[in-house]
């Protein structure tokens, strides 16, 4: 079965820094998204990506955060200076579009800001 | 209001009853629903879809839509230790083309051997 595959599956890194999370979604889907889940809280949207364009953002979605598809298969999440409060389960997942198509997520980067 | 509702539980239920899971949304405009299971540490996975009013069953799982009542429910019968999980209710929310999941915050179950 067509799966979602993220990488890496934990990150830990120092406030302030940079991080990369990758994703590389289904292939025949066209749609593309990030989501993070803090511990112990649910699970929220932050970016929604169709056409190489970013369709709709949150909130949570400031200028700290950006989306690149760098090539046909890689779908990337980037952090620019990371926060404590950025520490999260980030799900990237993926759709064939349409209302009758639920969201195949990937197995989620754990990221730890110290 | 918040836009997906659950009760987060948890809800206890002994092997082999009826685990009943509920959601309300308050977009009356909402189209398809959707239940994800999320085992502790997992990522979400999806266990059924609805869009049209009424039962929709897979297995040992049936989903119910009231669109009038703006509720969802999903029914687990037999219920199986293995079932013990957080269940996500989510509405598929579209504007101006765009479209997202948007999330309640689960229902945690344990099924009680």
């Amino acid at each position: 079965e067509p799966e979602v595959t993220q990488t890496p599956s934990h990150q830990v890194t120092q406030m302030g820094q940079e991080v990369i999370l990758r994703c590389v979604p289904i292939s025949n889907h066209l749609y593309f998204y990030w989501y993070r889940q803090i511990l112990g809280q649910k699970v929220e949207f932050l970016v929604s990506f169709y056409n190489n364009e970013i369709s709709e953002k949150s909130e949570i979605f400031d200028d700290q955060f950006s989306v690149e598809r760098p090539d046909g298969s890689n779908f990337t999440l980037k952090i620019r200076s990371t926060k404590l409060e950025d520490s999260a389960m980030y799900f990237c997942a993926s759709s064939a579009g349409g209302v009758y198509y639920g969201y195949t997520f990937g197995s989620g980067t754990r990221l730890t800001v110290v | 209001q918040k836009e997906v509702e659950q009760n987060s539980g948890p809800l206890s239920v002994p092997e082999g009853a009826i685990a009943s899971l509920n959601c309300t949304y308050s977009d009356r405009g909402s189209q398809s629903f959707f239940w994800y299971r999320q085992y502790s540490g997992k990522s979400p996975e999806l266990i059924m879809f609805i869009y049209s009013n009424g039962d929709k069953e897979d297995g040992r799982f049936t989903a119910q839509l009231n669109k009038a009542s703006q509720y969802v429910s999903l029914l687990i019968r037999d219920s199986q230790p293995s079932d013990s999980a957080t269940y996500l209710c989510a509405v598929l929310r579209i504007i101006q083309g765009a479209q997202k999941l948007v999330f309640g915050q689960g229902t945690r179950l344990t099924i009680n051997p």
